[in-house]
């Protein structure tokens, strides 16, 4: 079976400090690729970061980071210096053999000044 | 503009009508998805298309209908609305294994349903 799984529908973070959104996946397809969304109050959804099984190196994007580790099965994403801009709902998606893709129920990150 | 579309992006209707959510893209990706998004469940696929002509059903497929007679459209249809398909629906393309790029979902802005 396929699924992702977020446990925090809801996170708070002191601006310009780090946060951790947690994300844990099940899949049997020994490749896969796991990807972090952006969704502002605003609606749009907005690619972040992607990390491919075989990669060895985690995955970063300017203060993004995704913290990958294939034996616990979890795909974390780090921001780093929180900004009050980085309030909004993220989601988790895994895509697997036939180009499917898979998302989580979201983690709610709200930035307090 | 080169991009995903969706139309229209907010609509009332009433139930039992017919309800035809549009989505167009301009990158010609083989692959096109419509989710819906609904509080507490993230996004649930309702179906995709890998080209023309080709669909498949996703995860939560009952009520909904759709086509792809071009690459470029992906129309999605509720054929007798209900109040349980009260939701905001994405439509969205992806071009997985092209060049190094990460096949990463493309989205469309959303589109807004209310069934009364």
């Amino acid at each position: 079976a396929q699924k992702i799984t977020q446990t925090q529908p809801g996170m708070f973070v002191q601006e310009k400090e780090a946060v951790t959104l947690d994300c844990t996946y099940d899949t049997s397809d020994p490749s896969y690729g796991l990807f972090w969304y952006k969704q502002p109050s605003s609606g749009e959804m907005i690619f972040l970061i992607y990390q491919g099984s075989y990669d060895q190196q985690n995955a970063t994007e300017g203060r993004y980071s995704l913290n990958f580790q294939k034996a616990r099965k979890s795909a974390n994403l780090v921001i780093s210096a929180s900004q009050l801009g980085d309030s909004a709902m993220y989601f988790c998606a895994m895509r697997v053999t036939g180009n499917q893709f898979y998302f989580g129920t979201g983690t709610s990150l709200t930035v307090i000044p | 503009d080169a991009g995903i579309t969706q139309s229209p992006r907010y609509k009332i209707t009433e139930t039992g009508r017919q309800v035809t959510l549009m989505c167009h893209q301009t990158w010609s990706h083989s692959y096109m998805f419509w989710y819906r998004q609904d509080l507490g469940h993230g996004l649930r696929l309702i179906y995709y298309s890998a080209a023309a002509d080709i669909t498949d059903k996703g995860e939560v497929p009952d009520g909904y209908v759709v086509s792809r007679s071009k690459t470029e459209n992906f129309p999605l249809t509720l054929e007798s609305a209900t109040r349980s398909q009260t939701s905001v629906y994405f439509c969205a393309s992806s071009e997985p294994g092209r060049d190094s790029n990460t096949g990463e979902l493309f989205f469309g802005e959303g589109s807004r349903l209310t069934v009364l």
